[in-house]
Protein backbone atom coordinates (compact mmCIF):
# COMPACT_ATOMS: atom_id res chain seq x y z
CA UNK A 1 0.00 0.00 0.00
CA UNK A 2 1.07 3.59 0.06
CA UNK A 3 0.06 6.57 2.16
CA UNK A 4 0.21 10.37 0.23
CA UNK A 5 0.41 13.34 1.51
CA UNK A 6 -0.78 15.94 -0.63
CA UNK A 7 -1.52 20.17 -0.03
CA UNK A 8 -2.73 22.47 -0.22
CA UNK A 9 -5.81 20.37 0.56
CA UNK A 10 -7.90 23.79 -0.74
CA UNK A 11 -6.90 27.24 -2.56
CA UNK A 12 -9.06 30.31 -3.70
CA UNK A 13 -6.50 31.27 -6.34
CA UNK A 14 -6.73 34.92 -8.76
CA UNK A 15 -7.34 34.07 -12.42
CA UNK A 16 -3.93 34.83 -13.89
CA UNK A 17 -1.63 33.31 -10.91
CA UNK A 18 -0.39 29.79 -10.58
CA UNK A 19 -0.58 27.08 -7.82
CA UNK A 20 1.67 24.47 -7.09
CA UNK A 21 0.58 21.22 -5.32
CA UNK A 22 2.92 18.92 -4.02
CA UNK A 23 2.47 14.64 -3.64
CA UNK A 24 4.53 13.53 -0.93
CA UNK A 25 3.84 9.11 -0.82
CA UNK A 26 5.76 7.39 1.83
CA UNK A 27 7.81 4.58 -0.18
CA UNK A 28 9.31 4.63 -3.52
CA UNK A 29 7.27 3.86 -6.53
CA UNK A 30 7.81 4.19 -10.20
CA UNK A 31 4.52 5.81 -11.28
CA UNK A 32 2.92 8.59 -10.52
CA UNK A 33 -0.30 10.18 -11.89
CA UNK A 34 -2.16 13.39 -11.43
CA UNK A 35 -6.05 13.66 -12.07
CA UNK A 36 -8.14 16.37 -12.03
CA UNK A 37 -11.89 15.76 -11.62
CA UNK A 38 -14.28 19.13 -12.45
CA UNK A 39 -17.47 19.98 -11.22
CA UNK A 40 -19.88 17.58 -12.62
CA UNK A 41 -17.00 15.45 -14.83
CA UNK A 42 -15.36 12.43 -14.67
CA UNK A 43 -11.72 11.97 -12.94
CA UNK A 44 -9.37 12.52 -16.02
CA UNK A 45 -5.86 11.75 -16.29
CA UNK A 46 -3.55 14.82 -16.92
CA UNK A 47 -0.39 12.94 -17.19
CA UNK A 48 1.66 10.52 -15.63
CA UNK A 49 5.01 11.43 -14.07
CA UNK A 50 7.92 9.29 -14.06
CA UNK A 51 10.90 9.75 -12.02
CA UNK A 52 14.07 11.21 -14.06
CA UNK A 53 11.96 11.74 -17.01
CA UNK A 54 9.78 13.69 -18.84
CA UNK A 55 6.01 13.38 -17.55
CA UNK A 56 3.38 12.00 -20.66
CA UNK A 57 0.85 14.45 -20.92
CA UNK A 58 -2.66 13.09 -22.15
CA UNK A 59 -4.83 14.52 -24.85
CA UNK A 60 -5.48 17.94 -24.29
CA UNK A 61 -3.27 18.83 -21.65
CA UNK A 62 -0.30 20.52 -21.92
CA UNK A 63 3.10 21.36 -19.90
CA UNK A 64 3.22 25.11 -20.22
CA UNK A 65 -0.09 24.90 -18.27
CA UNK A 66 0.72 21.76 -16.23
CA UNK A 67 4.25 21.58 -15.61
CA UNK A 68 5.21 18.81 -13.67
CA UNK A 69 8.16 17.78 -11.44
CA UNK A 70 9.44 14.26 -10.23
CA UNK A 71 12.74 14.59 -8.68
CA UNK A 72 12.62 11.77 -6.79
CA UNK A 73 10.69 8.71 -6.31
CA UNK A 74 8.65 10.05 -3.38
CA UNK A 75 7.35 13.58 -4.63
CA UNK A 76 5.98 15.44 -7.22
CA UNK A 77 4.55 18.83 -7.72
CA UNK A 78 2.01 19.44 -10.21
CA UNK A 79 1.71 23.30 -11.06
CA UNK A 80 -1.48 24.81 -12.78
CA UNK A 81 -0.26 28.35 -14.44
CA UNK A 82 -1.96 31.58 -15.40
CA UNK A 83 -4.99 30.04 -13.93
CA UNK A 84 -9.15 30.89 -15.09
CA UNK A 85 -12.12 29.84 -13.65
CA UNK A 86 -12.42 26.93 -16.00
CA UNK A 87 -9.31 25.75 -13.90
CA UNK A 88 -11.57 25.57 -11.06
CA UNK A 89 -11.02 21.61 -10.21
CA UNK A 90 -10.28 19.13 -7.39
CA UNK A 91 -6.91 17.87 -8.26
CA UNK A 92 -5.89 14.10 -7.25
CA UNK A 93 -2.09 12.81 -6.81
CA UNK A 94 -2.69 8.86 -7.33
CA UNK A 95 0.32 6.20 -7.76
CA UNK A 96 0.18 2.78 -8.64
CA UNK A 97 2.31 0.21 -6.12
CA UNK A 98 2.09 -2.88 -8.04
CA UNK A 99 1.78 -2.55 -12.01
CA UNK A 100 -0.64 -0.34 -13.65
CA UNK A 101 -3.94 -0.93 -14.37
CA UNK A 102 -4.52 -4.39 -12.61
CA UNK A 103 -3.25 -3.28 -9.42
CA UNK A 104 -5.02 -0.81 -6.98
CA UNK A 105 -4.37 2.70 -7.39
CA UNK A 106 -3.72 4.86 -4.02
CA UNK A 107 -4.88 8.48 -3.92
CA UNK A 108 -4.17 11.12 -2.04
CA UNK A 109 -7.28 13.74 -0.10
CA UNK A 110 -6.70 15.89 -3.52
CA UNK A 111 -6.33 19.73 -3.69
CA UNK A 112 -9.88 21.71 -4.06
CA UNK A 113 -8.61 25.12 -6.48
CA UNK A 114 -11.28 27.60 -7.07
CA UNK A 115 -10.26 30.03 -9.29
CA UNK A 116 -12.03 33.22 -9.21
CA UNK B 1 -12.24 8.18 -25.97
CA UNK B 2 -12.88 5.78 -24.23
CA UNK B 3 -16.27 6.23 -22.81
CA UNK B 4 -16.98 4.31 -18.71
CA UNK B 5 -20.89 4.85 -17.80
CA UNK B 6 -22.33 4.92 -14.61
CA UNK B 7 -26.07 4.91 -13.63
CA UNK B 8 -27.93 5.92 -11.30
CA UNK B 9 -25.96 9.56 -10.98
CA UNK B 10 -27.01 9.62 -7.42
CA UNK B 11 -29.02 7.40 -5.61
CA UNK B 12 -30.59 8.11 -1.29
CA UNK B 13 -31.57 4.53 -0.21
CA UNK B 14 -32.85 4.33 3.91
CA UNK B 15 -30.66 2.57 6.03
CA UNK B 16 -31.00 -0.92 5.78
CA UNK B 17 -32.15 -1.56 2.56
CA UNK B 18 -29.64 -3.32 -0.24
CA UNK B 19 -29.03 -1.47 -3.38
CA UNK B 20 -26.96 -1.59 -6.40
CA UNK B 21 -25.32 0.01 -9.43
CA UNK B 22 -23.63 0.00 -12.79
CA UNK B 23 -20.98 0.35 -14.79
CA UNK B 24 -20.96 0.25 -18.46
CA UNK B 25 -17.83 -0.09 -20.67
CA UNK B 26 -16.31 -1.09 -23.72
CA UNK B 27 -16.07 -4.47 -23.89
CA UNK B 28 -13.41 -4.46 -26.75
CA UNK B 29 -11.60 -2.15 -24.58
CA UNK B 30 -11.18 -3.82 -21.24
CA UNK B 31 -8.14 -5.22 -19.73
CA UNK B 32 -9.29 -4.58 -15.87
CA UNK B 33 -12.12 -3.07 -14.00
CA UNK B 34 -11.32 -0.79 -10.89
CA UNK B 35 -14.32 0.17 -8.49
CA UNK B 36 -13.18 2.77 -5.88
CA UNK B 37 -15.31 4.40 -3.00
CA UNK B 38 -14.67 8.36 -2.33
CA UNK B 39 -16.15 9.40 0.81
CA UNK B 40 -16.29 13.50 0.81
CA UNK B 41 -12.74 15.18 2.12
CA UNK B 42 -11.18 11.97 1.89
CA UNK B 43 -9.04 10.33 -0.47
CA UNK B 44 -10.47 7.71 -3.14
CA UNK B 45 -9.99 4.11 -1.88
CA UNK B 46 -10.24 0.82 -3.71
CA UNK B 47 -12.82 -1.57 -3.25
CA UNK B 48 -11.89 -4.45 -5.98
CA UNK B 49 -9.53 -4.63 -9.29
CA UNK B 50 -11.63 -7.50 -11.52
CA UNK B 51 -10.10 -8.95 -14.27
CA UNK B 52 -12.09 -11.98 -15.29
CA UNK B 53 -15.52 -12.67 -17.13
CA UNK B 54 -18.02 -13.80 -14.44
CA UNK B 55 -15.90 -12.56 -11.55
CA UNK B 56 -17.44 -11.72 -8.20
CA UNK B 57 -15.65 -10.62 -5.38
CA UNK B 58 -16.69 -9.57 -1.99
CA UNK B 59 -15.97 -7.11 1.32
CA UNK B 60 -18.33 -7.07 3.94
CA UNK B 61 -21.55 -6.08 2.63
CA UNK B 62 -20.18 -4.76 -0.40
CA UNK B 63 -20.09 -7.03 -3.99
CA UNK B 64 -19.08 -6.53 -7.35
CA UNK B 65 -19.23 -8.90 -10.71
CA UNK B 66 -18.09 -8.25 -13.51
CA UNK B 67 -19.62 -9.05 -17.26
CA UNK B 68 -16.70 -8.18 -19.47
CA UNK B 69 -18.16 -9.53 -22.53
CA UNK B 70 -21.33 -7.19 -22.53
CA UNK B 71 -19.27 -4.20 -21.15
CA UNK B 72 -20.49 -4.28 -17.44
CA UNK B 73 -20.19 -4.41 -13.65
CA UNK B 74 -22.45 -4.27 -10.69
CA UNK B 75 -21.79 -2.82 -7.50
CA UNK B 76 -24.02 -4.28 -4.44
CA UNK B 77 -24.17 -2.90 -0.76
CA UNK B 78 -26.57 -4.79 1.35
CA UNK B 79 -27.96 -3.44 4.47
CA UNK B 80 -26.73 -0.04 3.39
CA UNK B 81 -25.67 2.25 6.93
CA UNK B 82 -24.97 5.92 7.12
CA UNK B 83 -21.02 4.94 6.31
CA UNK B 84 -21.46 3.69 3.13
CA UNK B 85 -22.81 7.18 1.82
CA UNK B 86 -19.96 8.43 -0.59
CA UNK B 87 -19.35 8.44 -4.22
CA UNK B 88 -18.65 5.23 -5.75
CA UNK B 89 -16.51 5.17 -9.09
CA UNK B 90 -15.53 2.42 -11.72
CA UNK B 91 -12.87 3.05 -13.59
CA UNK B 92 -11.82 1.03 -16.72
CA UNK B 93 -7.74 0.04 -17.82
CA UNK B 94 -7.60 -0.76 -21.36
CA UNK B 95 -4.15 -2.29 -21.45
CA UNK B 96 -2.32 -1.71 -24.56
CA UNK B 97 0.51 0.47 -23.32
CA UNK B 98 -2.28 3.02 -21.52
CA UNK B 99 -0.68 4.21 -18.22
CA UNK B 100 -3.70 5.75 -16.37
CA UNK B 101 -7.57 5.01 -15.30
CA UNK B 102 -10.60 5.99 -17.62
CA UNK B 103 -13.18 6.92 -14.72
CA UNK B 104 -16.79 7.09 -14.80
CA UNK B 105 -18.42 9.94 -13.14
CA UNK B 106 -19.63 8.27 -10.55
CA UNK B 107 -23.08 7.48 -8.56
CA UNK B 108 -23.15 9.56 -5.55
CA UNK B 109 -24.89 7.28 -2.58
CA UNK B 110 -27.05 8.81 0.05
CA UNK B 111 -27.69 6.61 2.96
CA UNK B 112 -30.87 7.97 5.06
CA UNK B 113 -31.03 6.91 8.40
Amino acid sequence: SAVISQKPSRDICQRGTSLTIQCQVDSQVTMMFWYRQQPGQSLTLIATANQGSEATYESGFVIDKFPISRPNLTFSTLTVSNMSPEDSSIYLCSVAVVGVGTGELFFGEGSRLTVL
Amino acid sequence: ILNVEQSPQSLHVQEGDSTNFTCSFPSSNFYALHWYRWETAKSPEALFVMTLNGDEKKKGRISATLNTKEGYSYLYIKGSQPEDSATYLCALYSGGGADGLTFGKGTHLIIQP
